[in-house]
């Protein structure tokens, strides 16, 4: 079965200064995985996926995330924190390798990112 | 717009009653997927549909039925309520698979009183 752990249910930030989101993952097939954010009372937006190829994949608002099949990691970054990236992070994996119409996603805990002026 | 539409946005009911949460997928997608999200257990996979029929069952009650219908719209039906059931019901759709994720909805938030 798949499943994901995200590192720290919080982060804090400075604004300006690196954001480091941590996941890890546990899959029995190739993995396919995603980043979504929610802001507050709202649903969840793609932030950016891997499926295959380039291992660096990057996605909306400046954010990216690298597959490192050694790890079993895909942790996302930011260069520099914008106030308006504080909201809640997921991490996902699909069971079925995203190839047929069977599959679903499994999330992880969440982190809620914070950032301070 | 995700172009996930999700009804109600806000529902209060009391313990034991039934309501029907409906969710109009993505034009052009043909799964839709329910999840219930709640601060103790995060977000749970609770069913898939794929072109009318269930693909994938996760953690769903059996107080908790859904179903597909032609125009490809999805409902969930929540009886028997508790206290506990209290949570922000997501929607979210995809053209087949999760190959390129998930639209979401906004959500139908859930108080049972």
């Amino acid at each position: 079965a798949q499943s994901v752990t995200q590192l720290g249910s919080h982060v804090s930030v400075s604004e300006g200064a690196l954001v480091l989101l941590r996941c890890n993952y546990s899959s029995s097939v190739p993995p396919y995985l995603f980043w979504y954010v929610q802001y507050p009372n709202q649903g969840l937006q793609l932030l950016l996926k891997y499926t295959t190829g380039a291992t660096l994949v990057k996605g909306i608002n400046g954010f990216e995330a690298e597959f490192k099949k050694s790890e079993t990691s895909f942790h996302l970054t930011k260069p520099s924190a914008h106030m308006s990236d504080a909201a809640e992070y997921f991490c996902a994996v699909s069971d079925d390798a995203g190839g047929t119409s069977y599959g679903k996603l499994t999330f992880g805990q969440g982190t809620i990112l914070t950032v301070h002026p | 717009d995700s172009g996930v539409t999700q009804t109600p946005k806000h529902l209060i009911t009391a313990t034991g009653q039934r309501v029907t949460l409906r969710c109009s997928p993505r034009s052009g997608d043909l799964s839709v997927y329910w999840y219930q999200q709640s601060l103790d257990q995060g977000l749970q996979f609770l069913i898939q549909y794929y072109n009318g029929e269930e693909r994938a069952k996760g953690n769903i009650l059996e107080r908790f039925s859904a179903q597909q219908f032609p125009d490809l719209h999805s409902e969930l039906n929540l009886s028997s309520l508790e206290l506990g059931d209290s949570a922000l019901y997501f929607c979210a759709s995809s053209a087949r698979g999760t190959g390129n994720g998930y639209t979401f909805g906004s959500g139908t938030r859930l108080t049972v009183v």
